[in-house]
C-alpha cells in the first residue's frame, strides 16, 4: 500500500534554531517528491520538487535531502524565524501505470512552531 | 498570492442543504484540482478536471460533483450535507494535466456544517 508517514508530528524551537523534519514511504513506482508549507488556514505553496536522481535541493534556508534506497526524505530548515511556523507536508507522487499519469499520496505534515 | 482564486472564503450551512465552491485557475492553466481537508488531516485529493474534462478521480463521495466550465473555472457542489463534511476546501491548478506539474493552491473555502 502506497504511504506517506512524517515525523515528529509536532516541533517546537526557538527563533534562530535549526531543525529536521522526516518523510518515509512505501511507494512505488516513485515518480518524485515534494515539500509543502501550509500556514494555518491557507493553501499549500511548494518549496522543493525532488526526483528519483537528486539526492539534495535547496530554496533559501530550506534544504531538502532525498535518498530512494531507503525512501526517506528530510527537510533541514536552517536559522528558523517566527514565519516558519507552519505545516509542512510530504507529498511522493507514484507512477500509475505505463502511461503519463501520476497519483500523489499525501503525508500528514508536520506542524511546526517557531517561538522567540 | 498564488493566483488561484476561490469564492467564497467562508461558508456556513445546515445539513441537508446544497452549496457551489467556486474556483478560477491560474492564468494559462488548464487543469484545476479540487481537495478536502478536514481538522488535523491530511489533504484528501477529489477530483481532477483538464480543459473542460474530467481527468482523475479520488476520494469524492457521489453526494458530491464538480465541472469544469469552457472559461476554466471551476465549481464543486457538494449536496446533503452533513457534520462530516464540515472541512476546508482548496482548489489548485496547473499548467498541464499530469499531477506531477507543480500545482498552485487557492486561499480556500471554509465549510460549517451545523
Amino acid at each position: 500500500k502506497n504511504q506517506v508517514e512524517q515525523s515528529p508530528q509536532s516541533l517546537i524551537i526557538l527563533e534562530g534554531k535549526n531543525c529536521t523534519l522526516q518523510c518515509n514511504y512505501t511507494v512505488s513506482p516513485f515518480s518524485n517528491l515534494r515539500w509543502y508549507k501550509q500556514d494555518t488556514g491557507r493553501g499549500p505553496v511548494s518549496l522543493t520538487i525532488m526526483t528519483f536522481s537528486e539526492n539534495t535541493k535547496s530554496n533559501g534556508r530550506y534544504t531538502a535531502t532525498l535518498d530512494a534506497d531507503t525512501k526517506q526524505s528530510s527537510l533541514h530548515i536552517t536559522a528558523s524565524q517566527l514565519s516558519d511556523s507552519a505545516s509542512y507536508i510530504c507529498v511522493v507522487s507514484a507512477k500509475v501505470n505505463a502511461g503519463n499519469n501520476r497519483k500523489l499520496i499525501w503525508g500528514l505534515g508536520t506542524s511546526l512552531a517557531v517561538n522567540p | 498570492d498564488s493566483g488561484v482564486t476561490q469564492t467564497p472564503k467562508h461558508l456556513i450551512t445546515a445539513t441537508g442543504q446544497r452549496v457551489t465552491l467556486r474556483c478560477s485557475p491560474r492564468s494559462g492553466d488548464l487543469s484545476v484540482y479540487w481537495y478536502q481537508q478536514s481538522l488535523d488531516q491530511g489533504l484528501q485529493f477529489l477530483i481532477q478536471y483538464y480543459n473542460g474534462e474530467e481527468r482523475a478521480k479520488g476520494n469524492i463521495l457521489e453526494r458530491f460533483s464538480a465541472q469544469q466550465f469552457p472559461d476554466l473555472h471551476s465549481e464543486l457542489n457538494l449536496s446533503s450535507l452533513e457534520l462530516g463534511d464540515s472541512a476546508l476546501y482548496f482548489c489548485a491548478s496547473s499548467v498541464a494535466p499530469l499531477t506531477d506539474n507543480e500545482q498552485f493552491f487557492g486561499p480556500g473555502t471554509r465549510l460549517t456544517v451545523l
